[in-house]
This record gives C-alpha cells, sequence and structure tokens, in this order.
C-alpha cells in the first residue's frame, strides 16, 4: 500500500459543487501538504500543516479550506467549486526536523485530478 | 514569496548529457532539492543538496550550486529514455518549486 494515498484519484463536478479531496498518511509525518500541480506554472503550495493544531495557508489558498483530523489525515476542500480550479492536487508529507540526518524530502500521493465544467 | 525558476522543456538524444537549470530568490535553504515525475505519478526526490556544498555527484547526476548567482544545475550522464520525466528544483522549505523542465528522451 501506499504511504500517502489521495481520494479521490479523479472527479469530475459542475461549477458551484463542493469537493473534498482527501490525504492519508502511514509514515508517521508531522508535516503535511496540499499542492495544485497545472502546465507551465508547476507546483504551488495551497495549505500546509506543521502538527494536528497547525494550519497555515499557502502561496495560492483563496477558494480553498483544509482540516487536519488527525497527524495521519489532511483534507482539502473547495467550498464553492470553480473551473479555473480544475488541475492535478498533490498532498504531500515530510519528517519534522530538517538536519543532518533528515533531508526534510517530501514525499507525494499519486494525485488527485479535478476538473471542473 | 520566493521566485524559481526553470525552462519549461528539454530534449536530448539517447546517451547525450542532459543539464537542466534552475534559478532562485531565497538563498535561506539548508538543502535545495531536485524532484522527477513520471507520467501519471507524484514526485519523488531524485537527489538534494546541502547547501553548504558546491557539487554533488550521485552516479549518473550531478548537481551543482552557484550560491553567489543562486543557480542551481541538475546534470544527467548518458542519459535514456527512462529519464524521461518532469524534473522539478525546490528550495530548502519547499514551499516554492520551480516550473518543472519536461525532458524528451530521443531514441
Amino acid at each position: 500500500d501506499a504511504d500517502v494515498t489521495q481520494t479521490p484519484r479523479n472527479r469530475i463536478t459542475k461549477t458551484g459543487k463542493r469537493i473534498m479531496l482527501e490525504c492519508s498518511q502511514t509514515k508517521g509525518h508531522d508535516r503535511m501538504y496540499w499542492y495544485r500541480q497545472d502546465p507551465g506554472l508547476g507546483l504551488r503550495l495551497i495549505y500546509y500543516s506543521f502538527d494536528v493544531k497547525d494550519i497555515n495557508k499557502g502561496e495560492i489558498s483563496d477558494g480553498y479550506s483544509v482540516s487536519r483530523q488527525a497527524q495521519a489525515k489532511f483534507s482539502l476542500s473547495l467550498e464553492s467549486a470553480i473551473p479555473n480550479q480544475t488541475a492535478l492536487y498533490f498532498c504531500a508529507t515530510s519528517d519534522l526536523t530538517v538536519g543532518q540526518a533528515n533531508t526534510g524530502e517530501l514525499f507525494f500521493g499519486e494525485g488527485s485530478r479535478l476538473t471542473v465544467l | 514569496g520566493e521566485d524559481v525558476e526553470q525552462s519549461l522543456f528539454l530534449s536530448v538524444r539517447e546517451g547525450d548529457s542532459s543539464v537542466i537549470n534552475c534559478t532562485y530568490t531565497d538563498s535561506s535553504s539548508t538543502y535545495l532539492y531536485w524532484y522527477k515525475q513520471e507520467p501519471g505519478a507524484g514526485l519523488q526526490l531524485l537527489t538534494y543538496i546541502f547547501s553548504n556544498m558546491d557539487m554533488k555527484q550521485d552516479q549518473r547526476l550531478t548537481v551543482l550550486l552557484n550560491k553567489k548567482d543562486k543557480h542551481l544545475s541538475l546534470r544527467i550522464a548518458d542519459t535514456q529514455t527512462g529519464d524521461s520525466a518532469i524534473y522539478f528544483c525546490a528550495g530548502g522549505n519547499q514551499f516554492y518549486f520551480g516550473t518543472g523542465t519536461s525532458l524528451t528522451v530521443i531514441p
């Protein structure tokens, strides 16, 4: 089984609908992230969480919200989806402390492709 | 926020060397990273370099870091068709990724 699991893997929805993308991890990492990928724009950070009680906005948080239900779970919500939120969404995790023994490597899920019509 | 820039496309012939370049603005990173994304998959760490190093070699991969110019490069020697992928550079906190360079290897 994958260490970082995203559901659903693919979703087509209509403008105005509420959508939730879920992420769960078995790596025991404290830090979790949500990114979106768009062609030519690379990966952009939406939200990140350094522990269960910590939620921070990333570069492009408008139109999104998140919930960190447990150390292992981090969900991304689109309250009212719009077409320019059509993208590939990635969840990632990393270990807490960056240093000699830990490079802070991100571990990514396989992505959730969202299409908003 | 930080700017991390890469060229979007690179095409090389099998067996040649590939060089993927990245420029960044935030010089506070402890590590700088290269991630690889194969078609239909998430990103995986390919290699990294500690910020107090100038060069790191790992089998066919060579990472060069020019801190003065804030320039990072990834050289892949003897490029193979399996190296075809998108390559992303990222700064230390990994909040900012480059746009990704799509490498196509021509047989």
